[in-house]
């Protein structure tokens, strides 16, 4: 079945360590997001990319690293320095970039302890 | 300003019963799409409707429909015949921006719906 995978569903890290949340996608969709959600809020852009080997910063890159070397790929790096990483993480998927409905994967639960 | 307002923490609905989920925009956009997803417990966000801001007529899939008011700016979600399994999180989100690029999409703060037996 066509869909978003990620891993993975829940993640804890010791502070100043670095972290990588996958996601990958079946749909052959060109575009890829990343989004943290934080409790009584809504969904805040990380990173985007729209096409293999681009990508551009959202809202609240500050803290995060991301690649996308393969189409159906796109890790997205938590580093050391973002300075509130306890969130949860969502990686979302579109036809084209921008223009279409984003679909969902599970989510990624990160705890810094 | 605010780009999604969502001015429900939370709803209660009787089981069978339908209700009526708030949503209201802003943009200066004259193209522009509003969207629902669905957050259960488990976190996954599902996509349940959309609406592009030139659609003359209202969005429907099965038992959610979109009740788009264009001159007052909201794009509120009705759920007919509520179920259990709609006790959920509820967003909306607006995609704004010029075609040929990256539109980007705001979402609300959500409304919890908790569906009472």
């Amino acid at each position: 079945d066509g869909g978003i995978t990620q891993s993975p569903k829940y993640l804890f890290r010791k502070e100043g360590q670095n972290v990588t949340l996958s996601c990958e996608q079946n749909l052959n969709h060109d575009a890829m997001y990343w989004y943290r959600q934080d409790p009584g809020q809504g969904l805040r852009l990380i990173y985007y990319s729209q096409i293999v080997n681009d990508f551009q910063k959202g809202d609240i890159a500050e803290g995060y690293s991301v690649s996308r070397e393969k189409k159906e790929s796109f890790p997205l790096t938590v580093t050391s320095a973002q300075k509130n990483p306890t969130a949860f993480y969502l990686c979302a998927s579109s036809r084209r970039g921008g223009l279409d409905t984003q679909y969902f994967g599970p989510g990624t639960r990160l705890t810094v302890l | 300003a605010q780009k999604i307002t969502q001015t429900q923490p939370g709803m209660f609905v009787q089981e069978k019963e339908a209700v009526t989920l708030d949503c209201t925009y802003d943009t200066s956009d004259q193209s522009y799409g509003l969207f629902w997803y669905k957050q259960p417990s488990s976190g996954e966000m599902i996509f349940l409707i959309y609406q592009g801001s030139y659609d003359e007529q209202n969005a429907t899939e099965g038992r959610y429909s979109l009740n788009f008011q264009k001159a007052r700016k909201s794009a509120n979600l009705v759920i007919s015949a509520s179920q259990l399994g709609d006790s959920a999180m509820y967003f909306c989100a607006m995609r704004e921006g010029h075609s040929g690029g990256y539109q980007k999409v705001t979402f609300g703060t959500g409304t919890k719906l908790q569906v009472i037996p």
